[in-house]
């Protein structure tokens, strides 16, 4: 079945530091969502992508929907200590009301 | 605008007790609803969704239950709570395929 692959599982950076994650699938996905899950609180939704493609920032954070529907990355400039929590890429599934998730990558700041 | 509320926000019950977690939408009519559970450092489960009143669909066999009396109002349930069943809940709700958003949660340990 459909499934995320999120690389990597957990990073440790500087603070100031750019980020760079990625999310893959073998199969074709139409939409891709990036949350991100502070400790303790439910995710929330950071960018949404509809087209292949398609390349959208939403303040020091890009997202992007590969060219080929079964990939996405997610990109953070510049890294402060509030960027600390964990990534989750999901799409919807084929046919389906449901989303699927990754397993998340984690990021840790380190002072 | 939209929001989602879930209570208790955080509870601690015996091991064989029974369980019921409230979730309820304001602001959007007959939303998708859906049931995550989240292990300590883990990814999102889906336990159940639905897309109408009276309409549940369980995605993992378990002790647990789901029902939607109302529009807007999914519950969370069990008869016997066993240890397995600790972790985080989250609640979202969804308009077709194109997002969801998530609740606050509700921090549930047996002990």
């Amino acid at each position: 079945g459909q499934q995320l692959n999120q690389s990597p599982q957990s990073m440790f950076i500087q603070e100031g530091e750019d980020v760079s994650m990625n999310c893959t699938s073998s199969s074709i996905f139409n939409t891709w969502l990036w949350y991100k899950q502070d400790p303790g609180e439910g995710p929330v939704l950071l960018i949404a992508l509809y087209k292949a493609g398609e390349l959208t920032s939403n303040g020091r954070l890009t997202a992007q929907f590969g060219i080929t529907r079964k990939d996405s990355f997610l990109n953070i400039s510049a890294s402060i200590p509030s960027d600390v929590g964990i990534y989750f890429c999901a799409g919807p599934k084929n046919r389906d009301d449901k989303i699927i998730f990754g397993k998340g990558t984690r990021l840790h700041i380190l002072p | 605008s939209q929001t989602i509320h879930q209570w208790p926000a955080t509870l601690v019950q015996p091991v064989g007790s029974p369980l019921s977690l409230e979730c309820t939408v304001e602001g959007t009519s007959n939303p998708n609803l859906y049931w995550y559970r989240q292990a300590a450092g883990r990814g999102l489960q889906l336990l159940f969704y639905s897309v109408g009143i009276g309409q549940i669909s369980s995605e993992v066999p378990q002790n647990l239950s789901a029902s939607r009396p109302q529009d807007r109002q999914f519950i969370l349930s069990s008869k016997k709570l066993l240890l397995s069943d600790s972790g985080f809940y989250l609640c979202a709700w969804g308009e077709g395929l194109n997002t969801q958003y998530f609740g606050p949660g509700t921090r549930l340990t047996v002990l």
